[in-house]
């Protein structure tokens, strides 16, 4: 069963420091996501992709994320200048139509 | 715009104790709703879906029945086990928005007793 899988699964860094993670989607799933999770609430949308288009992106999405899926299949996240508030779980999804299955998530402490 | 408002938590119960965790939601369209949930220490499983009114998904003893005429998807299972202790997530996805992305409530921890 190859489900959605993330790496690394954690991650710590200072602040300042670039970062920057990795989805692998489901095979043949053609739609990949990107959530933010902090402690307590629930995961709040940040991009998503259809293939290699990237379809839209959420005003919580600053200037220094940035996110790409090259040839359609991985899909990575990077966070230039890293903050102490960008410290959160980074959950990524994929799905073929409308059910998104989630991977298990980075979670990312920024010291 | 769209939301998602689920009773909040902790939820203590203690063993083949009835579940009910209530979500309601604002949509601008028509949405999908589902319910994941969230082991410690794990990411998020889909627990069950219903796509259109009067639906009911299930999986596991939990049953949630899609009401369009009250706006609600709320979550039940008739005897809950220590092994359901989790955080539990009502969902929406809405077709007007291209089904691009899911709007979560703040989640419900439930937790079960012996």
């Amino acid at each position: 069963d190859t489900g959605v899988s993330q790496n690394p699964r954690h991650k710590i860094t200072k602040r300042g420091q670039n970062v920057t993670f990795r989805c692998d989607p489901i095979s043949e799933h053609n739609r990949l996501y990107w959530y933010r999770q902090t402690l307590g609430q629930g995961p709040e949308f940040l991009t998503y992709f259809q293939n290699e288009a990237q379809l839209e992106k959420s005003r919580l999405l600053s200037d220094r994320f940035s996110a790409e899926r090259p040839k359609g299949s991985f899909s990575t996240l990077e966070i230039q200048r890293t903050e102490q508030g960008d410290s959160a779980m980074y959950l990524c999804a994929s799905s073929y139509q409308v059910t998104q299955y989630f991977g298990p998530g980075t979670r990312l402490t920024v010291l | 715009g769209n939301s998602v408002t689920q009773m909040e938590g902790p939820v203590t119960l203690s063993e083949e104790a009835f579940l009910t965790i209530n979500c309601t939601y604002t949509a601008t369209g028509y949405p999908s709703l589902f319910w994941y949930v969230q082991y410690p220490g794990e990411g998020l499983q889909l627990l069950l879906k219903a796509t259109k009114a009067d639906d009911k998904g299930s999986n596991k003893g939990f049953e949630a029945t899609y009401r369009k005429e009250t706006t609600s998807f709320h979550l039940e299972k008739g005897s809950v086990q220590v092994s359901d202790s989790a955080v539990y997530f009502c969902a929406l996805s809405d077709r007007t928005d291209s089904w691009g992305k899911l709007q979560f409530g703040a989640g419900t921890q439930v937790v079960v007793t012996p």
